[in-house]
């Protein structure tokens, strides 16, 4: 069974900065490019970034809200992803998941809150 | 980068009566190459993250009851639930995976009529 545990998520205060980490299990992690998303409390959903697999050179991709200042990386050896973020605000405020897709198929983490605020 | 319109964003029915949500995207999502839409549909409840019901727009996920369906191609999709059932209440998503940075429609929000 294809499990994704996130953890990391705290208060933070604004400028600050916090490392999200993603625990997988159940499936070849080295495998499958994994993706970051995040809810805002009451509002919808926003694509946050990827990392590709060791086939595909590790390459990463962000969304413009958060390029520059987030960073996706992953630890095949542990079967971890992690993102970590610099200069947050408080529009990252949010509820963070991580995700893993299978060819069209995506299992998601039951998230991690991260709270920007003074 | 892709737009996704949903409509609408809330919608009241009655149980056992036809629940339809449509999903527009701003390009397609049909990749030429495989004739398949790039396209999903989720179910989220409060408190709890998104759960997969259609992928490729029209396949079922293990264990979505079968009153769940996915069709559309192209650019306009619609996720139809055929006999509304108390459990359905929720909020739906659509989204693109065909090009990054993927995204979702803004939710429509089902409700009891």
């Amino acid at each position: 069974e294809v499990q994704l545990v996130e953890s990391g998520g705290g208060l933070v205060q604004p400028g600050g900065s916090l490392r999200l980490s993603c625990a997988a299990s159940g499936f070849t992690f080295s495998d499958h490019y994994m993706d970051w998303v995040r809810q805002a409390p009451g509002k919808g959903l926003e694509w946050v970034g990827r990392t590709k697999n060791k086939a595909n050179s590790y390459t990463t991709e962000y969304a413009a809200s958060v390029k520059g200042r987030f960073t996706v990386s992953r630890d095949d050896s542990k079967n971890s992803l992690y993102l970590q973020m610099n200069s947050l605000k408080t529009e990252d405020t949010a509820v963070y998941y991580c995700q893993v897709w299978f060819s069209g198929r995506v299992c998601w983490g039951q998230g991690t809150l991260v709270t920007v605020s003074s | 980068d892709i737009v996704m319109t949903q409509s609408p964003d809330s919608l009241a029915v009655s149980l056992g009566e036809r629940a339809t949500i449509n999903c527009k995207s701003s390009q397609s999502v049909l990749y030429s190459s495989n004739i398949k839409n790039y396209l999903s549909w989720y179910q989220q409840k409060p408190g709890q993250p998104p759960k997969l019901l259609i992928y490729w727009a029209s396949i079922r996920e293990s264990g979505v009851p079968d009153r769940f369906s996915g069709s559309g191609s192209g650019t306009d999709f619609t996720l139809t639930i055929s006999s509304l059932q108390a459990e359905d209440v929720a909020v739906y998503y659509c989204q693109q995976y065909y090009s990054t940075p993927y995204s979702f429609g803004q939710g429509t929000k089902l409700e009891i009529k």
